[in-house]
């Protein structure tokens, strides 16, 4: 089992819509969580970090946590085509190193 | 703030030489910095932890004595490729742990583009 796993994708969604992006992990001492957003040939910028569960918004993006069931999504609200991305999701434990997931290659469709 | 600069952003050479690539937190100090690769299509593999002052800490199955690192100062850490190989060819990315900021703050740098020859 890996440490942390997303689906590859592509996932493909109309722009405007809501594009959900989902995350499992294995280490249940994990604390903190991480969405990075990769461009192809760039480097992954971060997006958002939750450490507590429930819901944390910031803008058009949604973070969710779900500790008990080692799951983590991001939602991201009115889809535009600028958010064509592979999204990955990493998680560590305090201080420590981060985990990454593989990636989800998202498309918006105009 | 929170700035990493990664220099060079792309490098080629010739099979059997060595690169050096540099990682520098611009507005903060980073004792930790991580070196990752991603090939194509793949996502990011943790390579070696590098802690100011100390050695690195490789992750298993990465050659330490090909891939070295130097972490002499809270704001500078390289990554010296040696004895470079056509399979070493990929995209080396590092990022420092901002201790500063909220206590989670990860920050990547821009990358290197690695092509051997």
């Amino acid at each position: 089992q890996k440490e942390v796993e997303q689906n590859s994708g592509p996932l493909s969604v109309p722009e405007g819509a809501i594009a959900s992006l989902n995350c499992t992990y294995s280490d249940r001492g994990s604390q903190s969580f991480f969405w990075y957003r990769q461009y192809s040939g760039k480097s992954p910028e971060l997006i958002m970090f939750i450490y507590s569960n429930g819901d944390k918004e910031d803008g058009r993006f949604t973070a969710q946590l779900n500790k008990a069931s080692q799951y983590v999504s991001l939602l991201i609200r009115d889809s535009q085509p600028s958010d064509s991305a592979t999204y990955l999701c990493a998680v560590n434990r305090l201080h420590q190193k981060l985990v990454f997931g593989q990636g989800t290659r998202l498309t918006i469709n105009p | 703030g929170a700035v990493v600069s990664q220099h060079p952003s792309w490098v080629i050479c010739k099979s059997g030489t060595s690169v050096k690539i540099e990682c520098r937190s611009l507005d903060f100090q980073a004792t930790t910095m991580f070196w990752y690769r991603q090939f194509p299509k793949q996502s990011l593999m943790l390579m070696a932890t590098s802690n100011e002052g100390s050695k690195a800490t490789y992750e298993q199955g990465v050659e330490k004595d090909k891939f070295l690192i130097n972490h002499a100062s809270l704001t500078l850490s390289t990554l010296t490729v040696t004895s470079a190989h056509p399979e070493d060819s990929s995209f080396y990315i590092c990022s420092a742990k901002n201790t500063g900021a909220l206590a989670y703050g990860y920050t990547f740098g821009s990358g290197t583009r690695l092509t051997v020859v």
